[in-house]
């Protein structure tokens, strides 16, 4: 069964102080791995779209990478504004759908 | 461009009534998913349609639930008749091509009591 995991579930960083998210994966065929941010009451908004293993996108002062079993979500001297949850969705075999993980809550103190 | 359109934003209903729930992609998406988002759960898939017709809807959680796409415009998710454990946010997502991203609604909470 295709499976996304993440960790931790909610994560407290002061401004300023770099981290990671992990995404684990257990797919047959991965097509995608995709992270969205979520603020309170809005929908998921997309950020990247990773597609092989070594693939590394950044947008800001985030950077995703992407292995054969885990993604990171690195965060670089973070800001207030970047508190949100962060989730992670892959994309497998033939299916159009995405499978998301619970995501991971993040806040980010001045 | 508007977007991906929810409505209602917020629903609230009495146990055994019928909700209707209604999205409208972005023009030009062929590819519209209906999701739950529960605490417990997380994002749930129920439903997805391609060129406005079902794909997949495994994910739908009995035949309470139903969801029509007339055209590519405009779909709905019906719950008939509704329960408190129904009570969730649910997600309209529209994309084209499939593995650009989706681009998700505001949602609507529905509260059952």
């Amino acid at each position: 069964e295709d499976q996304v995991t993440q960790s931790p579930e909610a994560l407290r960083l002061q401004e300023g102080e770099s981290s990671s998210l992990n995404c684990s994966y257990t797919v047959s065929g991965l097509r995608g791995l995709f992270w969205y941010r979520q603020d309170p009451g809005k929908g998921p908004e997309f950020l990247f779209t990773l597609y092989s293993a070594g693939e590394e996108k950044e947008k800001e002062r985030l950077k995703a990478t992407l292995t054969k079993k885990e993604s990171f979500l690195h965060i670089t001297a973070p800001k207030p504004e970047d508190s949100a949850t962060y989730l992670c969705a892959v994309q497998a075999g033939s299916q159009g759908n995405l499978i998301f993980g619970k995501g991971t809550k993040l806040s980010v103190k001045p | 461009d508007a977007g991906v359109i929810q409505s209602p934003r917020h629903e609230v209903t009495e146990m055994g009534q019928e909700v209707t729930l209604r999205c409208k992609p972005i023009s030009g998406h062929d590819y519209l998913f209906w999701y739950r988002q529960t605490m417990m759960r997380g994002l749930e898939l129920l439903i997805y349609f391609n060129n406005n017709v079902p794909i997949d809807d495994s994910g739908m959680p009995e035949d309470r639930f139903s969801a029509k796409m007339p055209n590519a415009s405009f779909s709905t998710l019906k719950i008939q008749p509704s329960e408190p454990r129904d009570s969730a946010v649910y997600f309209c997502a529209s994309s084209f091509p499939e593995q650009s991203g989706y681009t998700f609604g505001s949602g609507t909470r529905l509260t059952v009591v």
